[in-house]
């Protein structure tokens, strides 16, 4: 069975930092993309960032570029987003998926509070 | 303002037929399979339709999806009252480098 859990959310001040974690088990995970994926309180979901299967090559959309960094730790299966210079826009539930053209499944979310 | 645009909601009876139409672009759609996921209240999204028109296993068959051009259709049948949640046409962007979803379709079951 898939599972995905995803921590290290929390309250964080405009211009903080915070580093969101993505533990992954029940499949092989360096063979497969992942996505973050976020949505802000109310609204639809938003595609953040995906990296391939080995690590090498990442995208992100454009308002976090220069900000957020995605990487993967295949040796503990886990996927990970530093998230650097917050502002209150990027309050939201964020997602970890399996995948990266389509999202075979989610975690249940960690939850971003940007707020001073 | 979403990449993909699909309309905010729809609503049908139980039992009947609704489509949720999501319209993009060269980009996108046009040159990229389509996804559709399912938000219910308070969970996280699931994976309802791939590759276009291809169902996950466990997804009943009222589910379809379809696409013709830059735009994209997910069908659903015989409407049960627990399908009453929000709907995400999603694909990725050639140009952006980008996953992109659609603003979301709250499906209203009257």
């Amino acid at each position: 069975e898939v599972q995905l859990v995803e921590s290290g959310g929390g309250l964080v001040q405009p211009g903080g930092s915070l580093r969101l974690s993505c533990a992954a088990s029940g499949f092989t995970f360096s063979s497969e993309a992942m996505s973050w994926v976020r949505q802000g309180p109310g609204k639809g979901l938003e595609w953040v960032s995906g990296i391939s299967g080995d690590g090498s090559t990442t995208y992100y959309t454009d308002s976090v570029k220069g900000r957020f960094t995605i990487s993967r730790d295949n040796s503990k299966n886990s996927l990970y987003l530093q998230m650097n210079s917050l502002r209150a826009e990027d309050t939201a539930i964020y997602y970890c998926a399996y995948g990266l053209y389509h999202l075979d499944y989610w975690g249940q979310g960690t939850l971003v509070t940007v707020s001073s | 303002q979403s990449v993909l645009t699909q309309p905010p909601s729809v609503s049908a009876a139980p039992g009947q037929r609704v489509t949720i139409s999501c319209s993009g672009s060269s980009s996108n759609i046009g040159n990229n399979y389509v996804s559709w996921y399912q938000q219910l209240p308070g969970t996280a999204p699931k994976l309802l339709i791939f590759d276009n028109h291809e169902r996950p296993s466990g997804i009943p068959d009222r589910f379809s999806g379809s696409k013709s051009g830059t735009s994209a259709t997910l069908a659903i049948t015989g409407l049960q009252t627990g399908d009453e949640a929000a709907y995400y046409c999603g694909t990725w962007d050639s140009s952006l480098s980008a996953g992109v979803f659609g603003g979301g379709t709250k499906l209203t079951i009257l």
